[in-house]
């Protein structure tokens, strides 16, 4: 049973382009979560995703927009990258609704900008 | 912020020993999750306490939660080096039935030395 899995694991990019990072939740699963990570810090809630519709989103400016699809995967697309934007980006999975189990985290993107 | 706050903020300690870790919160929850993190990869959940729950055992580790104080603590009895990693408390909040996420605090990063 494979669990969460994202791609690419490592990314490069310059400021003022986009990005566009993927999950693939674990099987059975049919929410997508994204959260970001700055080093040192703990992860920050950026949206979630569940019938291909943004349910709740966290603070984070309209640069940030995501998209799921059909087969409950989920896309993160970053526009005009700020050097701030390095961090590594983690993808949870979930089953809507379900107040009493874990959420299951992939290994996370790490994005670099310079 | 709802965010959940580890203390302390970094642990070194001997194989064998016991190493206890907390988590403070502001707001009620629907349930609190412990994570492990290696070397800024993703997240690995230990163990979920309900709010219903005082007190949680899994393994070598033990959780207990204390709504009243909104308080929790992790124990990781007989440590290994292999438990050298970062520590996460996330609080689960819940608006309505079905919209849930996570709030992180910035992590206890426990080293274990041989």
């Amino acid at each position: 049973d494979a669990g969460v899995t994202q791609s690419p694991t490592h990314l490069i990019k310059t400021r003022g382009q986009q990005v566009t990072l993927r999950c693939s939740p674990k099987s059975g699963h049919d929410t997508v979560s994204w959260y970001q990570q700055a080093l040192g810090q703990g992860p920050q809630f950026i949206f979630q995703y569940y019938e291909e519709e943004e349910r709740q989103r966290g603070n984070f400016p309209d640069r940030f927009s995501g998209h799921q699809f059909p087969n409950y995967s989920s896309e993160l697309n970053v526009n005009a990258l700020l050097l701030g934007d390095s961090a590594l980006y983690l993808c949870a999975s979930s089953i809507w609704g379900d107040r009493n189990y874990g959420y299951t985290f992939g290994s996370g993107t790490r994005l670099t900008v310079v | 912020s709802q965010q959940g706050e580890e203390d302390p903020q970094a642990l070194s300690i001997q194989e064998g020993e016991n190493a206890t870790m907390n988590c403070s919160y502001k707001t009620s929850i629907n349930n609190l999750q412990w994570y492990r993190q290696n070397s800024g990869r993703g997240l690995v959940h230990l163990i979920l306490i309900r709010s219903n729950e005082r007190e949680k055992h899994s393994g070598r580790l033990r959780v207990t939660l204390d709504t009243s104080k909104k308080s929790s603590s992790l124990l990781i009895t007989a440590s290994r080096a292999a438990d050298t990693a970062s520590y996460f408390c996330a609080t689960d909040v819940w608006r309505g039935s079905t919209l849930g996420r996570l709030y992180f605090g910035r992590g206890t990063q426990l080293t274990v030395w041989p």
